[in-house]
């Protein structure tokens, strides 16, 4: 069973500061790392991806990818009360052939910046 | 403007009917899914299709159904079978299986 795990917090952090927001996966052969941003009540938003291990930056978002250790993160830097979210990790396994390959979803870690 | 539609936002129903959940995207994407949410939990797969005209079973298929006519269009099919079907809804398109999804706005559906 190919599976993604998350922290489900709530993960609170100072208006500011760094958050950090950890996922670990099961399947080695992964190919593809996905972060999503979910407002409550609303449905999530593609807000990274990384494909490669390493730092990859857009913002203030960085997404790290380890696939040695089948760890990926997502660090959010000055965080900002409007980045109060629940923040779902999706990896794709990549099963080459039958019907599979779809991502898989972790359930989310809820990150709460307080003023 | 490409994206995901998904009508209506809110749906509400008695116990014992059918209801279809509208899902298009215009982006020209192979592959789109029906997902599941329940307060407080994560997304749940419930059918997905990765090209036009064919479909498969998600981790929880039972009491619902798709269709796949049309490149565009994958309407979910909430039947009388489905014993629990108050839930938020979330319909999402991808290039194809491989590649990120895209989601739309989601339909709340309460069924009394």
């Amino acid at each position: 069973q190919k599976e993604v795990e998350q922290n489900s917090g709530p993960l609170s952090v100072p208006e500011g500061a760094i958050a950090s927001l950890n996922c670990t996966y099961s399947d080695r052969g992964s190919q593809s790392f996905f972060w999503y941003r979910q407002y409550s009540g609303k449905s999530p938003e593609l807000i990274m991806s990384i494909y490669s291990n390493g730092d990859k930056e857009d913002g203030r978002f960085t997404a790290q990818l380890n696939k040695a250790s089948q760890y990926v993160s997502l660090l959010i830097r000055d965080s900002q009360p409007s980045d109060s979210a629940t923040y779902l990790c999706a990896v794709n396994p990549r099963n080459y052939g039958g019907s599979q390959g779809n991502l898989i979803f972790g359930k989310g870690t809820k990150l709460s910046v307080k003023p | 403007d490409g994206g995901i539609t998904q009508s209506p936002k809110y749906l509400f129903r008695k116990e014992g009917q059918n209801v279809t959940l509208s899902c298009e995207q215009n982006l020209n994407h192979d592959a789109m899914y029906w997902y599941r949410q329940d307060p407080g939990q994560g997304l749940r797969l419930i059918y997905y299709s990765h090209i036009v005209n064919d479909f498969q079973k998600g981790d929880i298929a039972e009491g619902y159904s798709v269709s796949r006519e049309k490149k565009e269009s994958f309407p979910l099919t909430v039947t009388s079978a489905q014993k629990n079907p108050t839930a938020f809804y979330l319909c999402a398109s991808s290039r194809d299986r491989y590649y990120e999804q895209y989601f739309g706005p989601g339909t709340r559906l309460t069924v009394t």
